[in-house]
């Protein structure tokens, strides 16, 4: 099986600090990377995904950026909200279509 | 409003008693799954289904069974149901099976079996 291994598993950001979270992959054999959010009480909802072509993908102030020689990609949460309060997935497709989790990060950001 | 539907939304049971959690989409999406959210694990595939009448395992497939008679319905069977299969569900579609696409997730139900 083609695990994520994501980092960390618990971060406390204070408001307008800069969240990030990481993620590593075993192999490139799919091609798209995904980041879900998941607020409690909510089923997860995608906030943004990248290609491996392409070395970073901004969004507002979300951002990812990926490393492809070094299998890793992380999520960059710039001026981080209370509202950015939840549960972030990395995710990259297998094979069928499956989505492939990270273990998840729960972030807590503090007014 | 586009979205997935599923029910219950908590369902406490007892060993061994049968029990099928909904799944339904009005998205018209071919891909569908169910995964099941444990901490520290992520979300794990339970199954998936292509289109309808073609089903297949995900990774944790043991003790679970789905159907999809209709394309809009993927309900998830829990035949004898285990302490071990205590955790939170999530079923979820997507446009097609080629991973690219958005998956479109359901608001989950807490399942608990004493």
């Amino acid at each position: 099986q083609q695990q994520v291994k994501q980092s960390p598993q618990s971060l406390i950001v204070q408001k307008g600090g800069i969240s990030i979270i990481n993620c590593a992959y075993e192999n490139t054999a799919f091609d798209y990377f995904p980041w879900y959010q998941q607020f409690p009480g909510k089923g997860p909802a995608l906030l943004i995904a990248i290609r491996p072509d392409v070395s970073e993908k901004k969004e507002g102030r979300f951002t990812i950026s990926f490393n492809k020689s070094a299998k890793q990609f992380s999520l960059h949460i710039m001026d981080s909200q209370p509202g950015d309060s939840a549960t972030y997935f990395c995710a990259r497709t297998g094979n069928t279509g499956k989505l492939i989790f990270g273990q998840g990060t729960t972030l807590q950001v503090k007014p | 409003e586009a979205q997935v539907t599923q029910n219950p939304r908590y369902l406490i049971t007892v060993t061994g008693k049968k029990l099928t959690v909904t799944c339904s989409q009005n998205m018209n999406h071919e891909y569908m799954s169910w995964y099941r959210q444990d901490p520290g694990l992520g979300l794990r595939q339970i199954y998936y289904s292509m289109n309808v009448e073609v089903t297949d395992k995900g990774d944790v497939p043991e003790g679970y069974k789905v159907s999809r008679k209709e394309k809009r319905n993927f309900p998830l069977i829990l035949e004898s149901p285990s302490p071990n299969q205590t955790s939170l569900y999530f079923c979820a579609s997507s446009l097609s099976p080629t991973g690219t696409t958005e998956a479109f997730f359901g608001q989950g139900t807490r399942l608990t079996v004493v």
